[in-house]
């Protein structure tokens, strides 16, 4: 049973535009919700993360949107950019160290 | 910089053979975790460890063991490799001091024959 689902699988978004990717939970204990970068080849790398005391963080072109109440949260990439095609992870915490991933959602930005 | 490595990118292992996955942290993490990733199921956890010879299971323990005994090296054991395990593996380390992002290594691809 996954923890967290994300959606889509996978994004395809011309240059320029916004990219969304989405994900949900059910446990009211996830205190920490981080969104995880992978490029091929590579592993995964932290991109931005938020807590659910606010609604929102912006870090450059990435922002994190958050809905406790529905508890749902969102990656939104701005401006995307070729350089941005990579493979999106988010994932929930309820406490110290232990992170749920969610399924991956291969994006793909088309020049 | 952090730096996680993993002693293999590719390996091609047999049914029942054992087999070894190292990794290594250069930044004195006490946390490390072993993960699988499989196309459409994300990461998921096999195991984590805390501190030098602690480990704890994580969501998929069933077929693997770790080992740790020194702090900067974190071993995931097949003990008899399936077929089923063929996937990728990640190993990640973290800071006790606060949980704010853990640093993966670059994976090892593991086929099963």
């Amino acid at each position: 049973q996954q923890q967290v689902k994300q959606s889509p699988q996978s994004l395809i978004v011309q240059k320029g535009g916004i990219s969304i990717i989405n994900c949900a939970y059910e446990n009211t204990a996830f205190d920490y919700f981080p969104w995880y970068q992978q490029f091929p080849g590579k592993g995964p790398a932290l991109l931005i993360a938020i807590r659910p005391d606010v609604s929102e963080k912006k870090e450059g072109r990435f922002t994190i949107s958050f809905n406790k109440s529905a508890k749902q949260f969102s990656l939104h990439i701005m401006d995307s950019q070729p350089g941005d095609s990579a493979t999106y992870f988010c994932a929930a915490s309820p406490n110290f160290n232990k992170f749920y991933f969610g399924s991956g959602t291969k994006l793909n930005v088309k020049p | 910089d952090v730096k996680v490595t993993q002693s293999s990118r590719y390996l091609v292992k047999r049914t029942g053979e054992k087999v070894f996955l190292e990794c290594v942290q250069d930044m004195d993490h006490e946390n490390m975790f072993w993960y699988r990733q499989d196309p459409g199921l994300g990461l998921r956890l096999i195991y984590f460890s805390y501190d030098v010879k602690m480990k704890e299971k994580g969501d998929i323990p069933e077929g693997y063991s770790v080992s740790r005994e020194k702090k900067e090296r974190f071993s995931l054991i097949l003990e008899s490799a399936s077929t089923n395990q063929t996937s990728m593996y990640l190993c990640a380390s973290e800071s006790a001091l606060s949980y704010n992002e853990q640093f993966f290594g670059p994976g090892t691809r593991l086929t099963v024959l």
